[in-house]
């Protein structure tokens, strides 16, 4: 079975620093990927992030990272310089044949 | 860029009652979601649509549901006889099949009373 584990319900920041958010998944497939989105007040999935399996190489977009452990099954977020328009609902996705979500983590970005 | 629309943007319903939750992927796109999330809750895998048919399909997506493509454009869901718990936030989504990456639609708020 396919699982994706947010053991974070909620987190805060201060703005301007770093916060890094918890995912480990469990999957029995060779191929697949991994995503964050976040998730506005507007109820807006907006892709974040995405990871593919295959590559060893931790993925980065402007001040949002990934840190990809694959033999342990866990894929962390890290947002530096956290910024107010940041705070949302963050869900870590795993994607292969479906689509499967995590719980999510609020964050909140305190100014 | 191109965006996936959905409509409505909200509904409300009666029990019983049927509803079709209509979407426009991105015309490029192969491959076609749909998701539910009820208030508060995580985002649930309904279906998936590949080449006309059902690809994958979670146990949320009993005979109550269906999906079609009636014309090469619109994706739609329909849920034959809502109940209560069919209350949720519907997305729809789509990948194009090379990049593995699925753009979400806004999404439906369906209200059944």
């Amino acid at each position: 079975a396919q699982t994706v584990t947010q053991s974070q319900p909620e987190m805060s920041v201060q703005e301007a620093e770093t916060v890094t958010l918890s995912c480990t998944y469990d999957t029995s497939e060779s191929d697949y990927y991994l995503f964050w989105y976040k998730q506005p007040p507007s109820r807006q999935m907006i892709l974040v992030i995405r990871q593919e399996a295959y590559k060893q190489q931790n993925a980065t977009e402007n001040r949002f990272s990934v840190n990809f452990q694959k033999a342990a099954k866990s894929f962390s977020l890290k947002i530096s310089d956290s910024q107010l328009g940041d705070a949302a609902m963050y869900f870590c996705a795993l994607g292969g044949n479906q689509f499967y979500f995590g719980t999510g983590t609020s964050l909140t970005v305190i100014p | 860029e191109p965006e996936v629309t959905q409509t409505p943007s909200h509904q409300v319903t009666q029990m019983g009652q049927e509803v079709i939750l209509r979407c426009v992927p991105i015309s490029n796109h192969l491959y076609f979601y749909w998701y539910r999330q009820i208030l508060g809750q995580k985002v649930e895998f309904l279906v998936s649509f590949y080449n006309n048919e059902i690809s994958e399909k979670s146990e949320i997506f009993d005979d109550q549901f269906s999906v079609e493509r009636p014309d090469g454009s619109n994706f739609t869901l329909k849920i034959r006889s809502t109940k209560l718990e069919d209350s949720a936030m519907y997305f729809c989504a789509s990948i194009d099949g090379r990049v593995y990456e699925q753009y979400f639609g806004p999404g439906t708020r369906l209200t059944v009373t």
